[in-house]
Formats: structure tokens, C-alpha cells, sequence
């Protein structure tokens, strides 16, 4: 068990759907963060959430919108994806403190298994 | 690309120690190395971090050198659970992860 949880764990979804990825914690974290991997590849980051405000967007399609609606919740909203956007998807989250020096482990929940049909 | 590179994989004995290594020439000064670990189908799990002391924990031990630019996870005696892929990253400043090693422990 992970004290990151992802919601749902599998999903498939056609191009033309809309779909959204949850993440929850209750470990007080105030970072966020995204991230995309493909098999057999690292986890590439794709956002960072700091005090509920975007601070790291690594150049994602906009088909892929975050949303951080308080400190405990994270969102991944997925709109007309392509075949090659099936990939795990990662939540994590670590704590932040002054100046933003993230002297803290990153905490990752187990993903959602994203299939693009 | 991500300020790391290690070894893309390493087999082990079962019992037997397992080192890991890292090179991270460029760390900057403020930046901690992390290690992680990933077993398949599964997030990555925190093992260990430092800025320059060597340190121990219940699951590994992390050597780092001198000049910083380097470090070693230990595992002290692998079992077959500790098949995995191990990352190591550097942050405040890099949240990218490299390739990692695979390491295959073998009965």
C-alpha cells in the first residue's frame, strides 16, 4: 500500500472521450507532481504543483489539462488522446519547504494504467 | 535529460552485496541525491538520500564521494524481492529521472 492513491488503476478510453486521473494525499505534502511512463522506459515528468499553483509544465500537449483543486488532491483531465499516450501514469507528491528546496522524498502512488484505443 | 548516469543493468547473488552505482558530475552545491527503486508494475519507492554524508537505513546504505560527484547504493545482502530497476536523481533542482539500473538478483 502507498499513502499516494490513484484513482482509477486501469482505464481504457477512445480518442474522441474525455476521461480524468485522480490523485490523493493526506500526508500534508504541498508539491504534486505527474508523470508519464512507457514501458520498459523512466518516469518523464510532465507537471509540478507547488501551494496548489502550477510551477512545472515540461512542455505537455494540451490534450493533457492538471488541475490541483486543494493541497490534497491532484487531477489529470485527458481529452482527445492518441494511441501513443497509452502509458502509466504516475502521481507523487513531497513536501516543500521556504525558497522551494525539496530536501524531501518524492512519494509515488502505484498509477493509473492508460489505454488509448 | 536527466544530470545522471548509471550502469544499465548488474546481476547479484542472492546473500551477497549489491552496489549501485551513479555518477552526477554536474550536482550543484544544495542538491541532494535520491535513490529509488521500481519493481514492475509498481510506483517507484523512496530507498535513501544524501547531500554528502554517508547514510544508512534500515534498507540501504549510500556512499557518496568527496567531491560529490558520485555515490554508490548498497545493499548489503540482496535477497530475490530486490529485483528491480534503481534510479537515482538529484534534486532540489532535477525531478528527472534517468535510465536506472536493472539489477536481477540471482538464487
Amino acid at each position: 500500500d502507498t499513502e499516494v492513491t490513484q484513482t482509477p488503476k486501469h482505464l481504457v478510453m477512445g480518442m474522441t472521450n474525455k476521461k480524468s486521473l485522480k490523485c490523493e494525499q493526506h500526508m500534508g505534502h504541498r508539491a504534486m507532481y505527474w508523470y508519464k511512463q512507457k514501458a520498459k522506459k523512466p518516469p518523464e515528468l510532465m507537471f509540478v504543483y507547488s501551494y496548489e499553483k502550477l510551477s512545472i509544465n515540461e512542455s505537455v500537449p494540451s490534450r493533457f489539462s492538471p488541475e490541483c483543486p486543494n493541497s490534497s488532491l491532484l487531477n489529470l483531465h485527458l481529452h482527445a488522446l492518441q494511441p501513443e499516450d497509452s502509458a502509466l501514469y504516475l502521481c507523487a507528491s513531497s513536501q516543500v519547504d521556504m525558497g522551494f528546496r525539496q530536501n524531501s522524498p518524492l512519494h509515488f502512488g502505484n498509477g493509473t494504467r492508460l489505454t488509448v484505443t | 535529460d536527466a544530470k545522471t548516469t548509471q550502469p544499465p543493468s548488474m546481476d547479484c547473488a542472492e546473500g551477497r552485496a549489491a552496489n549501485l552505482p551513479c555518477n552526477h558530475s554536474t550536482i550543484s552545491g544544495n542538491e541532494y541525491v535520491y535513490w529509488y527503486r521500481q519493481i514492475h508494475s509498481q510506483g517507484p519507492q523512496y530507498i535513501i538520500h544524501g547531500l554528502k554524508n554517508n547514510e544508512t537505513n534500515e534498507m540501504a546504505s549510500l556512499i557518496i564521494t568527496e567531491d560529490r560527484k558520485s555515490s554508490t547504493l548498497i545493499l548489503p545482502h540482496a535477497t530475490l524481492r530486490d529485483t528491480a530497476v534503481y534510479y537515482c536523481i538529484v534534486r532540489p533542482l532535477d525531478m528527472r529521472f534517468g535510465a536506472g539500473t536493472r539489477l536481477t538478483v540471482k538464487p
